[in-house]
Protein backbone atom coordinates (compact mmCIF):
# COMPACT_ATOMS: atom_id res chain seq x y z
CA UNK A 1 0.00 0.00 0.00
CA UNK A 2 0.75 3.71 -0.94
CA UNK A 3 1.93 5.44 2.52
CA UNK A 4 3.83 8.62 3.74
CA UNK A 5 4.34 8.50 7.50
CA UNK A 6 5.49 11.69 9.83
CA UNK A 7 6.27 10.06 13.28
CA UNK A 8 6.46 13.78 14.77
CA UNK A 9 3.36 15.98 15.36
CA UNK A 10 5.22 19.20 16.34
CA UNK A 11 9.01 19.51 16.58
CA UNK A 12 10.41 22.71 18.52
CA UNK A 13 13.78 24.25 18.05
CA UNK A 14 15.43 27.61 19.16
CA UNK A 15 16.52 30.04 16.32
CA UNK A 16 19.74 28.30 14.57
CA UNK A 17 19.43 25.08 15.88
CA UNK A 18 19.62 22.28 13.31
CA UNK A 19 16.03 20.60 12.07
CA UNK A 20 15.55 17.33 10.98
CA UNK A 21 11.68 16.68 9.60
CA UNK A 22 11.33 12.93 9.11
CA UNK A 23 9.49 11.55 5.93
CA UNK A 24 9.45 7.65 5.68
CA UNK A 25 6.86 6.15 2.91
CA UNK A 26 5.86 2.91 1.10
CA UNK A 27 5.65 2.11 -2.21
CA UNK A 28 5.86 -0.65 -4.67
CA UNK A 29 8.21 1.34 -7.24
CA UNK A 30 9.86 4.03 -7.41
CA UNK A 31 7.68 7.16 -6.40
CA UNK A 32 8.35 10.99 -6.45
CA UNK A 33 8.60 12.69 -3.20
CA UNK A 34 7.93 16.59 -2.47
CA UNK A 35 7.56 18.46 0.52
CA UNK A 36 4.56 21.32 0.59
CA UNK A 37 4.82 23.56 3.32
CA UNK A 38 2.08 26.04 4.69
CA UNK A 39 2.30 29.06 6.56
CA UNK A 40 0.07 30.24 8.99
CA UNK A 41 -2.87 31.93 7.26
CA UNK A 42 -1.75 30.88 3.77
CA UNK A 43 -1.80 28.42 1.01
CA UNK A 44 -0.10 25.22 0.89
CA UNK A 45 2.96 25.57 -1.60
CA UNK A 46 5.63 23.04 -2.35
CA UNK A 47 8.75 23.78 -0.82
CA UNK A 48 11.25 21.51 -2.56
CA UNK A 49 11.02 18.20 -4.52
CA UNK A 50 13.34 15.29 -4.95
CA UNK A 51 14.27 15.40 -8.59
CA UNK A 52 15.13 18.86 -8.68
CA UNK A 53 17.49 18.46 -5.69
CA UNK A 54 17.17 21.92 -5.39
CA UNK A 55 18.05 23.95 -1.83
CA UNK A 56 15.29 26.13 -1.26
CA UNK A 57 14.94 28.47 1.85
CA UNK A 58 18.41 26.24 3.21
CA UNK A 59 16.07 23.09 3.38
CA UNK A 60 17.15 20.09 1.21
CA UNK A 61 15.75 16.49 1.34
CA UNK A 62 17.60 13.53 0.13
CA UNK A 63 15.77 10.24 -1.06
CA UNK A 64 17.29 7.15 0.64
CA UNK A 65 15.59 4.19 -0.95
CA UNK A 66 17.41 1.61 0.94
CA UNK A 67 15.64 3.22 3.85
CA UNK A 68 12.92 4.61 1.76
CA UNK A 69 13.19 7.79 3.90
CA UNK A 70 12.84 11.50 2.63
CA UNK A 71 13.82 13.96 5.41
CA UNK A 72 13.70 17.51 5.52
CA UNK A 73 16.69 19.40 7.07
CA UNK A 74 17.70 22.56 7.98
CA UNK A 75 21.67 23.56 9.79
CA UNK A 76 20.44 26.42 10.98
CA UNK A 77 16.43 27.17 11.68
CA UNK A 78 14.81 30.52 11.52
CA UNK A 79 11.36 31.88 12.96
CA UNK A 80 9.63 32.09 9.71
CA UNK A 81 10.58 28.73 9.25
CA UNK A 82 7.58 27.91 11.61
CA UNK A 83 4.69 26.39 9.84
CA UNK A 84 3.17 23.35 8.88
CA UNK A 85 5.29 21.05 6.86
CA UNK A 86 3.60 17.85 4.84
CA UNK A 87 5.70 14.89 2.70
CA UNK A 88 3.81 13.50 -0.25
CA UNK A 89 4.59 11.37 -2.77
CA UNK A 90 3.25 10.50 -6.47
CA UNK A 91 3.44 7.38 -8.12
CA UNK A 92 4.55 6.16 -11.58
CA UNK A 93 2.25 7.25 -13.97
CA UNK A 94 -0.06 9.38 -12.03
CA UNK A 95 -0.39 12.94 -10.28
CA UNK A 96 -2.17 13.00 -7.55
CA UNK A 97 -0.34 13.39 -4.19
CA UNK A 98 -0.11 10.81 -1.03
CA UNK A 99 0.21 13.15 1.65
CA UNK A 100 2.04 12.35 5.45
CA UNK A 101 -0.34 13.92 8.80
CA UNK A 102 2.04 16.62 8.55
CA UNK A 103 4.29 17.97 11.18
CA UNK A 104 4.41 21.19 13.07
CA UNK A 105 7.58 23.24 13.51
CA UNK A 106 8.09 25.50 15.90
CA UNK A 107 10.95 27.84 15.50
CA UNK A 108 11.46 29.77 19.13
CA UNK A 109 13.55 32.93 18.98
CA UNK B 1 -1.44 36.04 -12.29
CA UNK B 2 -4.27 34.67 -10.52
CA UNK B 3 -4.18 31.64 -8.66
CA UNK B 4 -6.62 28.95 -8.28
CA UNK B 5 -9.55 30.17 -6.40
CA UNK B 6 -12.44 28.31 -4.12
CA UNK B 7 -15.58 29.56 -2.90
CA UNK B 8 -17.43 29.59 -0.35
CA UNK B 9 -14.35 30.14 1.74
CA UNK B 10 -16.95 28.62 4.91
CA UNK B 11 -20.08 26.88 4.63
CA UNK B 12 -21.75 25.58 7.62
CA UNK B 13 -24.49 23.35 6.92
CA UNK B 14 -27.19 21.07 8.95
CA UNK B 15 -26.53 17.11 8.12
CA UNK B 16 -28.07 15.64 5.88
CA UNK B 17 -28.20 18.78 3.75
CA UNK B 18 -26.21 18.42 0.67
CA UNK B 19 -23.45 20.82 -0.98
CA UNK B 20 -21.11 22.19 -3.66
CA UNK B 21 -18.46 22.84 -3.38
CA UNK B 22 -16.33 25.03 -6.31
CA UNK B 23 -13.10 25.46 -7.62
CA UNK B 24 -11.90 27.70 -9.86
CA UNK B 25 -8.25 26.19 -11.74
CA UNK B 26 -5.29 28.74 -13.28
CA UNK B 27 -6.50 29.36 -16.86
CA UNK B 28 -4.15 26.40 -18.98
CA UNK B 29 -4.07 24.09 -16.65
CA UNK B 30 -5.14 20.73 -17.80
CA UNK B 31 -5.28 18.57 -14.52
CA UNK B 32 -7.16 19.39 -10.98
CA UNK B 33 -7.46 17.80 -7.75
CA UNK B 34 -9.73 17.55 -4.80
CA UNK B 35 -8.31 16.67 -1.24
CA UNK B 36 -9.44 16.69 2.49
CA UNK B 37 -7.81 18.29 4.98
CA UNK B 38 -9.41 16.67 8.67
CA UNK B 39 -7.93 17.21 12.00
CA UNK B 40 -5.86 14.10 12.72
CA UNK B 41 -6.48 12.84 9.19
CA UNK B 42 -4.02 15.40 7.43
CA UNK B 43 -4.71 15.70 3.63
CA UNK B 44 -6.41 12.84 2.09
CA UNK B 45 -6.70 12.42 -1.68
CA UNK B 46 -9.91 12.72 -3.11
CA UNK B 47 -10.33 13.15 -7.03
CA UNK B 48 -8.37 13.94 -9.94
CA UNK B 49 -9.10 15.33 -13.40
CA UNK B 50 -6.52 15.36 -15.98
CA UNK B 51 -7.79 17.10 -19.65
CA UNK B 52 -10.68 14.31 -21.28
CA UNK B 53 -9.49 11.40 -19.01
CA UNK B 54 -11.80 9.60 -17.16
CA UNK B 55 -11.28 11.10 -13.85
CA UNK B 56 -9.59 9.11 -10.94
CA UNK B 57 -12.03 8.52 -8.07
CA UNK B 58 -10.50 6.34 -6.43
CA UNK B 59 -10.20 8.55 -2.85
CA UNK B 60 -13.50 9.66 -2.66
CA UNK B 61 -14.81 8.09 0.71
CA UNK B 62 -18.45 7.31 -0.14
CA UNK B 63 -21.06 7.25 -2.95
CA UNK B 64 -22.49 10.69 -1.28
CA UNK B 65 -19.05 12.23 -2.81
CA UNK B 66 -19.18 13.13 -6.63
CA UNK B 67 -16.93 16.15 -8.58
CA UNK B 68 -17.34 17.23 -12.38
CA UNK B 69 -15.04 19.21 -14.01
CA UNK B 70 -17.35 21.39 -16.74
CA UNK B 71 -15.18 22.13 -20.10
CA UNK B 72 -11.95 21.27 -18.69
CA UNK B 73 -11.76 24.48 -16.25
CA UNK B 74 -13.96 25.07 -13.69
CA UNK B 75 -14.80 21.69 -11.23
CA UNK B 76 -17.76 20.85 -8.33
CA UNK B 77 -17.35 19.08 -6.01
CA UNK B 78 -20.92 17.83 -4.37
CA UNK B 79 -21.57 16.10 -1.26
CA UNK B 80 -24.78 14.44 -0.76
CA UNK B 81 -26.62 14.05 2.98
CA UNK B 82 -23.95 15.07 4.75
CA UNK B 83 -22.27 14.18 7.56
CA UNK B 84 -20.47 15.17 10.77
CA UNK B 85 -17.46 13.57 9.47
CA UNK B 86 -17.40 15.01 6.55
CA UNK B 87 -15.95 18.47 8.14
CA UNK B 88 -13.16 19.59 7.01
CA UNK B 89 -11.32 21.79 4.72
CA UNK B 90 -11.67 20.98 1.09
CA UNK B 91 -8.82 21.79 -1.04
CA UNK B 92 -8.61 22.21 -4.92
CA UNK B 93 -5.33 22.72 -6.55
CA UNK B 94 -4.23 22.60 -10.43
CA UNK B 95 -1.72 21.95 -12.92
CA UNK B 96 -0.25 21.54 -15.79
CA UNK B 97 0.60 17.78 -16.78
CA UNK B 98 2.97 16.12 -14.60
CA UNK B 99 4.12 19.67 -12.87
CA UNK B 100 3.90 21.46 -9.30
CA UNK B 101 0.36 21.56 -8.22
CA UNK B 102 -0.94 25.06 -7.39
CA UNK B 103 -2.99 25.24 -3.88
CA UNK B 104 -6.19 27.12 -3.83
CA UNK B 105 -7.31 29.08 -0.08
CA UNK B 106 -9.39 25.95 0.84
CA UNK B 107 -13.31 25.80 1.60
CA UNK B 108 -14.00 25.11 5.15
CA UNK B 109 -17.47 23.06 5.68
CA UNK B 110 -18.64 22.62 9.17
CA UNK B 111 -21.48 19.83 9.45
CA UNK B 112 -23.69 21.15 11.93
Amino acid sequence: AQRVTQPEKLLSVFKGAPVELKCNYSYSGSPELFWYVQYSRQRLQLLLRHISRESIKGFTADLNKGETSFHLKKPFAQEEDSAMYYCALSGHGTDKLIFGTGTRLQVFP
Amino acid sequence: GAGVSQSPSNKVTEKGKDVELRCDPISGHTALYWYRQSLGQGLEFLIYFQGNSAPDKSGLPSDRFSAERTGGSVSTLTIQRTQQEDSAVYLCASSRSNDEQFFGPGTRLTVL
